[in-house]
């Protein structure tokens, strides 16, 4: 079982360029989420797929955020245009199917500089 | 939303010795409630979790309890190990899937 991939795992970024985050689920779990990680505000959830369907996109900081799931395989996060406050280690974690909640396994991460 | 606060910040034990991280929660529906570690440049990694319906779980050195009247439980690591330094996280979560998180405690284990 190879795990959640994310790529890429680093990116270094000019402010106001377009980023893409991409992920991939472990095959079999129906739910995907995205979190960002901070010294300043620890873990936070951004945005929740279930079935490919987003279902609390709440955490998302703001309109220059959004987030894709087109298929049981495959998700992107992008931010357009990017911020230096955007910097961050951006995790993708899934979780099987069943009555939750169930344990959310995460992926390396993806750091992400935005100078 | 579910509030949940964890303490210390940080924790320094000798080798060998026991540490204990605390965590209170907010909301009295959450039933579930994992620890996941982090070592320095890699992802949380779930190491433990237990569900409301138990009050203690354990998995060799490590153990949680639960006490769901007061809101809180605890992570227990006895024996400690150079390799079990790192930050750990409580979390919690009712009957769905949003994971709140603690602000970690950064673990160091000395030689």
């Amino acid at each position: 079982d190879a795990g959640v991939i994310q790529s890429p795992r680093h990116e270094v970024t000019e402010m106001g360029q377009e980023v893409t985050l991409r992920c991939k689920p472990i095959s079999g779990h129906n739910s995907l989420f995205w979190y960002r990680q901070t010294m300043m505000r620890g873990l936070e959830l951004l945005i929740y797929f279930n079935n490919n369907v987003p279902i609390d996109d709440s955490g998302m900081p703001e309109d220059r955020f959004s987030a894709k799931m087109p298929n049981a395989s495959f998700s992107t996060l992008k931010i357009q245009p990017s911020e230096p406050r955007d910097s961050a280690v951006y995790f993708c974690a899934s979780s099987p199917i069943g009555t939750g909640p169930y344990e959310q396994y995460f992926g390396p991460g993806t750091r992400l500089t935005v100078t | 939303g579910e509030n949940v606060e964890q303490h210390p910040s940080t924790l320094s034990v000798q080798e060998g010795d026991s540490a204990v991280i605390k965590c209170t929660y907010s909301d009295s529906a959450s039933n579930y409630f994992p620890w996941y570690k982090q070592e320095l440049g890699k992802r949380p990694q779930l190491i433990i979790d237990i569900r409301s319906n138990v009050g203690e779980k354990k998995d060799q050195r490590i153990a949680v309890t639960l006490n769901k009247t007061a809101k809180h439980f605890s992570l227990h690591i006895t024996e400690t190990q150079p390799e079990d330094s790192a930050v750990y996280f409580c979390a919690a979560s009712r009957a769905d899937y949003k994971l709140s998180f603690g602000a970690g405690t950064t673990v160091t284990v000395r030689a």
